[in-house]
């Protein structure tokens, strides 16, 4: 089946600095999320992308939907400590029913 | 607050057992999924309902069943518990039922002992 791989699988960041994760897939994919899971919640729509080479910022965040359609990254500018969570990648083919296929998602720590 | 709301938000049992359960999506939405989310395997697809009728079936056991009602509030019945049924359950709902832009409730985590 498919796969999305995300790496890195964590990561610890520094108040100020800018950070980046991406996800690779064996097969392509008609749409990208990212979502950002918190402790004890589930996971919350960051960026959807929609359109092969498609970049898109929400605040210090930006995503971008790779021109192969088998990959995706998100960058977090500025980072402060709020932005602590697991950060998942899905992928979506088709538009007949849901199936998203999620990564194994990046876990973002502080830097103590 | 996403709007989906999921219990129970902690369940304890044991082997063997049934448990239920349940999720009331966000007002308007007509579609609601199940994640399974476990240490190992990461989030997992289960099932999709969309107005009452299943739309997309993932990975999920023959041990397992889901439906949506017409409130449009979804259950998911997980029987014969095994210990590696142990996980977190998300429901999510969107309004349209192709989207990938998923609300999550707040999860219901399982612990079969």
């Amino acid at each position: 089946g498919q796969q999305l791989n995300q790496s890195p699988q964590s990561m610890f960041i520094q108040e100020g600095e800018d950070v980046s994760m991406n996800c690779t897939s064996s097969s392509i994919f008609n749409t990208w999320l990212w979502y950002k899971q918190e402790p004890g919640e589930g996971p919350v729509l960051l960026i959807a992308l929609y359109k092969a080479g498609e970049l898109t910022s929400n605040g210090r965040l930006t995503a971008q939907f790779g021109i192969t359609r088998k990959d995706s990254f998100l960058n977090i500018s500025a980072s402060i400590p709020s932005d602590v969570g697991i950060y998942f990648c899905a992928g979506q083919l088709g538009t007949a029913g849901n199936k998203l296929t999620f990564g194994g998602g990046t876990r973002v720590l502080v830097k103590p | 607050d996403s709007g989906v709301t999921q219990t129970p938000k902690h369940l304890i049992t044991a082997t063997g057992q049934r448990v239920t359960l349940r999720c009331s999506p966000r007002s308007g939405d007509l579609s609601v999924y199940w994640y399974q989310q476990s240490l190992d395997q990461g989030l997992q697809f289960l099932i999709q309902y969309y107005n009452g009728e299943e739309r997309a079936k993932g990975n999920i056991l023959e041990r397992f069943s889901a439906q949506q009602f017409p409130d449009l509030h979804s259950e998911l019945n997980l029987s014969s518990l095994e210990l590696g049924d142990s996980a977190l359950y998300f429901c999510a709902s969107s309004v349209r039922g192709s989207t990938g832009e998923l609300f999550f409730g707040e999860g219901s985590r399982l612990t079969v002992l």
